[in-house]
Order: structure tokens, then sequence, then C-alpha cells
């Protein structure tokens, strides 16, 4: 039972264009969700976040979007960037619920110079 | 400041064999989570904990035992490896379950042969 999903294993844009990736989940009880940013190496670092509260989070050229009746939120990033090129990871968490993130399985997003 | 800490970060076993990952994090988290990386599967979680002296299971415990004596460390422990267990490990920390501010290590590589 996949809470979230991540359907596009990769994908891969032309550097200054906009990269969209999507994840979808199926817990309506979920309050928070957030895209966490992973290199080959290293661990997974925190990008940005949503509250369930909103319908958009912008950090920069980050710009997470959430549609609750959809259950579906998106991360765009514009322009893109060669050094953007990673796994993208959606999470998302419950107030109330358990003490951790679930996961989707990831993204890996590759920008071309 | 060095956030999270794993040891080793490369590792061969051979079937059968024992051994423990070592995690350790200086920023006074008293969550702490050990996950694993697989293609194509995502971040699973293996063993979590909320606080010193306390364990949980996570959604692939099994095979693997954690121990959380000191709260600043979090032990993951291969009784008898197996190649399944082939994996990149990365340990967790957060100051609360509210799935803001985990902190990841930079990982462990382990090959069972």
């Amino acid at each position: 039972d996949q809470q979230v999903k991540q359907n596009s294993p990769s994908l891969s844009v032309q550097e200054g264009r906009i990269s969209i990736l999507n994840c979808d989940y199926t817990n309506s009880m979920f309050d928070y969700f957030l895209w966490y940013k992973k290199y080959p190496a290293e661990g997974p670092t925190f990008l940005i976040s949503i509250s369930s509260i909103k319908d958009k989070n912008e950090d920069g050229r980050f710009t997470v979007f959430l549609n609750k009746s959809a259950k579906h939120l998106s991360l765009h990033i514009v322009p893109s960037q060669p050094g953007d090129s990673a796994v993208y990871f959606c999470a998302s968490w419950s107030q109330g619920g358990s003490e951790k993130l679930v996961f989707g399985k990831g993204t890996k997003l590759t920008v071309n110079p | 400041n060095a956030g999270v800490t794993q040891t080793p970060k490369f590792r061969v076993l051979k079937t059968g064999q024992s051994m423990t990952l070592l995690c350790a994090q200086d920023m006074n988290h008293e969550y702490m989570y050990w996950y694993r990386q697989d293609p194509g599967m995502g971040l699973r979680l293996i063993h979590y904990s909320v606080g010193e002296g306390t364990t949980a299971k996570g959604e692939v415990p099994d095979g693997y035992n954690v121990s959380r004596l000191k709260k600043q460390n979090f032990l993951l422990g291969l009784e008898s490896a197996a190649p399944s267990q082939t994996s990149v490990y990365f340990c967790a920390s957060s100051y609360s379950g509210t799935g803001y501010g985990y902190t990841f290590g930079s990982g462990t590589r382990l090959t069972v042969v």
C-alpha cells in the first residue's frame, strides 16, 4: 500500500526550462508535504515544504503546488540548472499520526546544458 | 557542527557475517531513523526511535536489530547478513516527529556477497 507515489522514475529537461516533478498521495490525513533532494553519494537534504492549509509555497526557483482535492502535489523548478540534477523525493507526514515521514520512490531529474 | 555521522561509509560482508552500523548525531535530537535505499524502491524505513531507550519497527525491519542506549547514538545491527541486505543505508535524526528538520547522514554502502 503505497501512500506516496512518484510515478515518473526519471525526467530530463534542458537548462533554462521548467522542471515539473509530480507526486500523488492517498492518505487524506496528511498535513505536511515535503520535497527532499539527493545527490549521488550524499544523504537527502530538505528542499521545500507545504502545509495542507496552503496551495502554494515558493522559495527562489522552487515552487510547490498542492491540490488537495486531487491529492496531488508538484514541484516546479524555474529556470532549471545543471546543478539541479539529482533524485527528488516527495514525502508526507500526518500531525497526530505516526512519528515518521512517508517517502515516495523518487524521481531522477537530469538537466542538460 | 558534524550533524549526523555514519560509520563505516563502505563495507563488504560475506553471507552470514554480522556487523553494526553506527549513527551519531550532535544536535540533541530526540528522534532517529534508519532507512535503506534500493534502486526503484525509494527510502524505506527499517527501524526508528522516539527517544533514548526506545525503538520501533518500520516498514522493513526483518533481519535487522537496533539499539538506542544513548540519545546521540542509534545502532543498526545485522546478525546474519544476506545478499538481499545489499543496499545503501541512511540514518536520519529530527528534533520531533513533525517531519520537518530531518537531517540525514551521508550513508553507508553495504555489499553482502
